[in-house]
């Protein structure tokens, strides 16, 4: 159980596009989801908090009109880094909890390699 | 604000040895949570430690929780190369925030 579907996993185009990126909750209602964003052999960095029905809360640093995030259900989130530039390309990872992150596991995805040319 | 940190930052053993990684975080915790990461994946939940424990096991799995010294431990018993990957631990400051440490790179070699 708690299985958490990315899509796509992998995600190569011109500078300028626009990339959306989901994250779905197969098998679980997540109360929150969570945006990660990674660098090569580092860790996670937190981009955002995604709460159902409400706006994101993003952390100190991370764009909101860059980064848009839509959680329209208990079991979707949508990532979408608008109109991408190289800066932009990096793994970005989703995650969904039931409850406070801390209480409870993070169930992750299989995570999204962005490449902008 | 609550940062953790991470030794080593990258360990190499043979099958069979035993890993050890440690973690510190600097503020008082709720939570401290272990996760594995294989190259290029997403991130596995291993074992969530609360702050009024000391130690729990998962088959061969073993992490302690020392809250006075704000620390703790993961290790890996009889490691097999199937083990090869990053370990983070993830702290939780009562709400306030959830951290990732910067993960430990283990190399098991066969």
């Amino acid at each position: 159980g708690a299985v958490v579907s990315q899509h796509p996993s992998r995600v190569i185009c011109k500078s300028g596009t626009s990339v959306k990126i989901e994250c779905r909750s197969l098998d679980f209602q997540a109360t929150t989801m969570f945006w990660y964003r990674q660098f090569p052999k580092q860790s996670l960095m937190l981009m955002a908090t995604s709460n159902e029905g409400s706006k994101a809360t993003y952390e100190q640093g991370v764009e909101k009109d860059k980064f848009l995030i839509n959680h329209a259900s208990l079991t979707l989130s949508t990532l979408t880094v608008t109109s991408a530039h190289p800066e932009d390309s990096s793994f970005y990872i989703c995650s969904a909890s039931v409850g406070q992150p801390g209480n409870q596991p993070q169930h992750f995805g299989d995570g999204t390699r962005l490449s902008i040319l | 604000s609550q940062q953790g940190e991470e030794d080593p930052q990258a360990l190499s053993i043979q099958e069979g040895e035993n890993a050890t990684m440690n973690c510190s975080y600097k503020t008082s915790i709720n939570n401290l949570q272990w996760y594995r990461q294989n190259s290029g994946r997403g991130l596995v939940h291993l074992i969530l430690i609360r702050s009024n424990e000391r130690e729990k096991h998962s088959g061969r799995l073993r992490v302690t929780l020392d809250t006075s010294k704000k620390s703790s431990s993961l290790l890996i018993t009889a490691s097999r190369a199937a083990d090869t990957a990053s370990y983070f631990c993830a702290m939780d400051n009562y709400g306030q925030n959830f951290v990732f440490g910067p993960g430990t790179r283990l190399s098991v070699l066969p």
